[in-house]
């Protein structure tokens, strides 16, 4: 069966620390890999999604990057991170004509 | 993808059926209709999805009218567990599309 892992679960950075969040995928090949932010209280916003290894699609202009070095993992990145860079951090796979499968997130404070 | 709208918050009694509607009026022939739920800090999780035919699994039901333009997603049998944001998406459920999410619905089950 497919599984999904995110992690950290929960992670307190300074102002100005860099940021890397990784997401692994198992028991699929080529999935859509998307990565959503939620702040507090607010919807989930999409932030990347990628359909291949090195192709990374960009939703908003903001302080991160992401990138999928392997088939089954995608990152999340920044130099350096701002306070608005809080919240919670999902990432999903998709296989053609699926639902979209969420991880358990990484709670993200920016201090 | 097809914009769709929902009401913010409704109520439910523990055990009545929970009636969850969304507006998808500009929703294309082969878009698909397709519901998540989030419980607070955890990932969304996958509902139902359907096409044109109502659809029942073990979790819920799926009405969509005729013209497609609607949908209600039923819990015949809603329970305390049940309260989360349900979010109604419509998408080509090809896995290269992205999947954008509202600001869905907020059902509070009441004791």
């Amino acid at each position: 069966s497919q599984t999904i892992h995110q992690w950290p679960a929960t992670l307190v950075q300074p102002v100005g620390s860099p940021l890397s969040l990784e997401c692994t995928v198992e028991g699929t090949s080529n999935p859509n890999l998307y990565w959503y932010r939620q702040a507090a209280g607010r919807g989930l916003q999409l932030l990347f999604y990628s359909v291949g290894i090195g192709q990374i699609s960009s939703e908003v202009p903001q302080n991160l990057s992401a990138s999928r070095p392997q088939d089954r993992q995608f990152i999340l990145s920044s130099k350096k991170l701002l306070l608005s860079d809080s919240g919670f951090y999902l990432c999903a796979w998709r296989g053609p004509y699926t639902e979209a499968f969420f991880g358990q997130g990484t709670r993200l404070t920016v201090v | 993808d097809a914009k769709t709208t929902q009401p913010p918050s409704m109520d439910c009694a523990e055990g009545r059926a929970a009636n969850l509607p969304c507006n998808h009026s500009t929703i294309s022939g082969n878009e698909y209709v397709y519901w998540y739920r989030q419980i607070h800090s955890q990932g969304p999780q996958y509902i139902i999805h359907g096409l044109k035919n109502n659809e029942t699994n073990e979790m819920a039901s799926l009405i969509i009218t005729e013209d497609r333009k609607s949908s209600t997603l039923i819990l015949p049998h809603a329970t305390l567990r049940d309260t989360a944001v349900y979010y109604c998406i419509v998408n080509y459920g090809g896995a290269t599309n992205k999947l954008i999410f509202g600001t869905g619905t907020l059902l509070a089950v009441q004791p």
